[in-house]
C-alpha cells in the first residue's frame, strides 16, 4: 500500500526553468491538494481538487498550474521558477465525505524539496 | 492573514516532562482542529484531533484542550520522550468548500535526555 508517492524527492532549478512535481494516490480518493512549507509559514495550500475534471485555487496560486485528468494523478506544475519557489511541495488526499468522521482527514506524501537558483 | 496563530515555534522539554504548543483562530466556521507530527524527511502525519463540541480529548499521552470562546487549543504531551522529537503543526478545517486545512506556523519540539 504505497499510500500518496511524490516524484522527484529533490529537485534543482535555474530560473525561469519549467518542471512538473508528480503525485499519485492508490486509495481511490476524491480530494488532493498540494501544500508548500516554508520556515516560520507552516503550511500553504497552492491548489486543490475534488475530484478529476475540478480543481480550484487555494491560498498561494500564483506561478502553479495543475489539472487532474484522473482520481490518481495530481500533477503540479511550475511554469516559469523563481527563487521564491524554493520550498517543500506536499501533496496530500482523503477521501470524500466529512474528514472528521474519518481517522485521518489528510494522508500527505514525502514532499519534493525543490531549489530554484 | 495567519488565520490560525501557533505559539511557540520552538521548545526544549526534559524527557518525562509536559510539553505544551498553544494554537488560537480567528474565523469561527472552523469545525474540525487536528494535531500534525512531521519528523523530518517525511510528511505530517495525523496526531489527534478534536470537534468543538468537545472540550478536551485524550490519546495515550496526547491531549488537546479546546477553548471555543476563546478560539483557543492547545496539545499537551505528558511524559515527553526523545522520540517525540519533531516538528507540530495545528491545523484548522471548515468542512464546507472543499474540506481545506489552515496550518499553523509549526512548533519544533525537542525532547531532552
Amino acid at each position: 500500500n504505497a499510500g500518496v508517492t511524490q516524484t522527484p524527492k529533490f529537485q534543482v532549478l535555474k530560473t525561469g526553468q519549467s518542471m512538473t512535481l508528480q503525485c499519485a494516490q492508490d486509495m481511490n480518493h476524491e480530494y488532493m491538494s498540494w501544500y508548500r512549507q516554508d520556515p516560520g509559514m507552516g503550511l500553504r495550500l497552492i491548489h486543490y481538487s475534488v475530484g478529476a475534471g475540478i480543481t480550484d485555487q487555494g491560498e498561494v496560486p500564483n506561478g502553479y498550474n495543475v489539472s487532474r485528468s484522473t482520481t490518481e494523478d495530481f500533477p503540479l506544475r511550475l511554469l516559469s521558477a523563481a527563487p521564491s519557489q524554493t520550498s517543500v511541495y506536499f501533496c496530500a488526499s482523503h477521501g470524500i465525505g466529512d474528514p472528521r468522521a474519518a481517522n485521518s482527514p489528510l494522508h500527505f506524501g514525502n514532499g519534493t524539496r525543490l531549489t530554484v537558483t | 492573514q495567519q488565520q490560525v496563530k501557533q505559539s511557540p515555534q520552538s521548545l526544549i522539554v526534559q524527557k518525562g516532562g509536559i510539553s505544551i504548543i498553544n494554537c488560537a483562530y480567528e474565523n469561527t466556521a472552523f469545525d474540525y482542529f487536528p494535531w500534525y507530527q512531521q519528523f523530518p524527511g517525511k510528511g505530517p502525519a495525523l496526531l489527534i484531533a478534536i470537534r468543538p463540541d468537545v472540550s478536551e480529548k485524550k490519546e495515550g499521552r496526547f491531549t488537546i484542550s479546546f477553548n471555543k470562546s476563546a478560539k483557543q487549543f492547545s496539545l499537551h504531551i505528558m511524559d515527553s520522550q526523545p522520540g517525540d522529537s519533531a516538528t507540530y503543526f495545528c491545523a484548522a478545517l471548515t468542512t464546507g468548500g472543499g474540506n481545506k486545512l489552515t496550518f499553523g506556523t509549526g512548533t519544533q519540539l525537542k525532547v531532552e535526555l
